[in-house]
């Protein structure tokens, strides 16, 4: 079984640009979820979607982030303009179903952002 | 708001060793959850836990959810250089739908 895909693994942006992150989950998982991995610390949740629809978007900053997930299959993460804060990790996991809570959560292998 | 306060920030011990972490949160949680990042490469799941007093093994590690759900530990015994990476802890409280939080994790490095 092929494993949660996430590209580009590097991006090297300048602040203010644009950049967008592109995950593809396991096949037949309906729940998906973006986490930002800051260095040091522990991933933290910004986006959770269910097929299609957002669950919860609580910690995304929506001034100049914004995901989708249209077709209820692959996402796309945006930053747009990119702030030096946002440099981090960008990590991709996603579960069978949201049903049950315990669902393992199984993450990509991240994309790491670097804004100068 | 809720945290998740991990310890130790990073351990170094030698190879033979056994190596105990904890998580200690200002809520409580239904799950708990260990994972094991290496670098370069995601969080991989190493133990889950969803009952209080839950004591869980998966070959040399060994993981426990408290009793007053709001703290579990995680141990490895014998430790071998494999080892070596970042140990998180992670948990899902109780109003929350999947929704997890994660510890600021455990370096962990194993000298011969």
């Amino acid at each position: 079984e092929a494993g949660v895909a996430q590209s580009p693994r590097y991006k090297i942006i300048e602040k203010r640009q644009s950049v967008a992150f592109w995950c593809n989950p396991i096949s037949g998982h309906a729940t998906l979820y973006w986490y930002q991995q800051i260095l040091g610390q522990g991933p933290k949740l910004l986006i959770q979607f269910q097929n299609n629809g957002v669950v919860d978007d609580s910690q995304l900053p929506k001034d100049r982030f914004s995901a989708e997930r249209l077709k209820g299959v692959d996402s796309t993460l945006k930053i747009q303009p990119a702030k030096l804060e946002d440099s981090a990790v960008y990590l991709c996991a996603s579960s069978s179903t949201l049903a049950r809570p315990q669902e393992t959560q199984y993450f990509g292998p991240g994309t790491r952002l670097l804004v100068l | 708001g809720q945290q998740l306060n991990q310890s130790p920030q990073s351990m170094f011990i030698q190879e033979g060793e056994d190596v105990s972490m904890n998580c200690t949160s200002s809520s409580i949680f239904n799950t708990w959850l260990w994972y094991k990042q290496d670098p370069g490469e995601g969080p991989v799941l190493l133990i889950a836990l969803y009952k209080a007093g839950e004591l869980t093994s998966n070959g040399r590690l060994t993981a426990q959810f408290g009793i007053t759900r709001k703290d579990s530990f995680l141990n490895i015994s014998a430790s071998i250089p494999s080892d070596v990476g970042i140990y998180f802890c992670a948990g899902r409280p109780t109003d929350s739908w999947g929704k997890l939080q994660f510890g600021a994790g455990t370096q962990v490095v194993v000298t011969p």
